[in-house]
């Protein structure tokens, strides 16, 4: 089966650290979301992006958080600097754009920021 | 604009029992409608979709759900639980439109006792 990559998959930084989480789409998809998930607020959407740019990054704190596709088969969630609240588990998931076609969702990147 | 609302945080239920977990939906255009599965420590996979066509959709490992429009209602249900069906059950909206993001529910923790 095709999968979303998701790297790495553990990540635990200082606080003040630059952390840059990867993401690779099922080849063909054209449409690439970024979640996280916390105990707190369950699963937020982060980031949409269609055929590699974005549609919305408003559930993004702007001034620390960032995202890009620089080619269709990597997009990157890069916080900078990093802080202790966010300390999540971040998805990366991929579609064809249509909802009856569903997402998949990679595994996961569990940041730990101390 | 759409939302999602899972009605129960906690289901527990015996093994061999039926399962049934919750869901109501709120959505301006025709919604395709989801379920994913999330096991501890592991990543989102879909259980099943409903995207317009049969109401009573069947999924993996034995689940089904039913759209009722009516109701907006999308409950899950299985005839009989299994200790590995243990999990945490997400019921998730999104819409056939230009833009289209999935919208989570809070979650459904299933746990399932000898």
């Amino acid at each position: 089966d095709a999968r979303v990559t998701q790297t790495p998959r553990h990540k635990v930084t200082e606080m003040g650290q630059e952390v840059t989480m990867r993401c690779q789409p099922i080849l063909g998809h054209n449409t690439v979301f970024w979640y996280r998930q916390t105990m707190m607020q369950g699963l937020e959407l982060l980031a949409y992006f269609r055929n590699r740019a974005p549609l919305d990054d408003s559930g993004m704190p702007k001034d620390r958080f960032s995202a890009e596709m620089p080619d269709a088969t990597l997009a990157t969630l890069k916080i900078q600097p990093s802080e202790p609240r966010d300390s999540a588990v971040y998805f990366c998931a991929s579609g064809r754009g249509q909802p009856n076609y569903g997402y998949t969702f990679g595994s996961g990147t569990r940041l730990t920021v101390v | 604009a759409q939302s999602v609302t899972q009605l129960d945080s906690h289901v527990s239920v015996s093994e061999g029992t039926p399962v049934l977990l919750r869901c109501n939906y709120s959505s301006s255009y025709s919604p395709s409608l989801f379920w994913y599965v999330q096991h501890p420590n592991k990543g989102l996979q879909l259980l099943l979709k409903y995207t317009s066509a049969a109401t009573l959709v069947k999924g993996i490992n034995g689940f089904e759900a039913e759209f009722k429009k009516s109701e907006t209602s999308f409950h899950l249900t299985k005839p009989s639980a299994h200790m590995s069906d243990a999990a945490e059950y997400f019921c998730v909206v999104s819409v056939a439109s230009g833009y289209s993001t999935l919208t989570f529910g809070k979650g459904t923790m299933l746990l399932v006792s000898p």
